[in-house]
């Protein structure tokens, strides 16, 4: 069974600074991995999708990676900015089924 | 930008009533599904549904849920009996064989049990 888990928990940082957010899963066999952003009580927003053939993919000041051998995903965002103050969500498809499973998520603060 | 749409936004119901949650998934995918998130917890796979029939389910997904398509444009869940413990945000997604395309979140609806 697939397990996800993501860290830090959560994490607080100035504005301007670059951070990477981790994702570890337990099974390689992944088909696609999914990075979300979720503001409280809010629904979730994609951010960037890898698939299993993918090492990384970016958009604007992200950059997911994807480590299939190791069992590892990042995040990186460039120069954070108080919107960017949300909690981040990585999921992955596995081969042998349809659905997601998702981590527990980070919860980030950029301090203004 | 195609978007999945759900309604109502929020629900609030008495426990052991029955609760059906609509959906609008994008309309040229072919699978959806449903998830939910308790209050401070991860996002839950509920069920999958391919050519009108379930194709996966979870564990949470028992006999007082069910799910249906009934017009070609709207996807449903179904609660038979609310309990306290379904207190939770309910997203609907949908997704095209295209390995490609991400599955598309709709907002969620929020179910309050009372």
């Amino acid at each position: 069974k697939q397990e996800v888990t993501q860290i830090p928990a959560a994490l607080s940082v100035p504005e301007g600074e670059n951070l990477v957010l981790n994702c570890s899963f337990t099974d390689s066999a992944i088909y696609n991995l999914q990075w979300f952003r979720q503001d409280p009580g809010k629904g979730l927003t994609s951010l960037l999708l890898i698939q299993s053939s993918q090492r990384e993919q970016t958009s604007g000041r992200l950059n997911a990676s994807l480590d299939k051998s190791s069992g590892r995903s990042t995040l990186y965002i460039a120069a954070s900015q108080p919107g960017d103050s949300a909690t981040y969500l990585c999921a992955l498809r596995g081969n042998y089924g349809q659905n997601f499973v998702f981590g527990p998520g980070t919860r980030l603060s950029v301090l203004p | 930008e195609p978007e999945v749409t759900q309604t109502p936004s929020h629900q609030v119901t008495q426990m052991g009533q029955e609760v059906i949650l609509r959906c609008v998934p994008i309309s040229n995918h072919l699978y959806f599904y449903w998830y939910r998130q308790i209050l401070g917890q991860k996002v839950e796979f509920l069920v999958s549904f391919y050519n009108n029939e379930i194709s996966e389910k979870s564990e949470i997904f028992d006999d007082q849920f069910s799910v249906e398509r009934p017009d070609g444009s709207n996807f449903t869940l179904k609660i038979r009996s609310t309990k306290l413990e379904d207190s939770a945000m309910y997203f609907c997604a949908s997704w095209t064989v295209r390995g490609t395309d991400t599955q598309y979140f709709g907002p969620g609806t929020r179910l309050t049990v009372l």
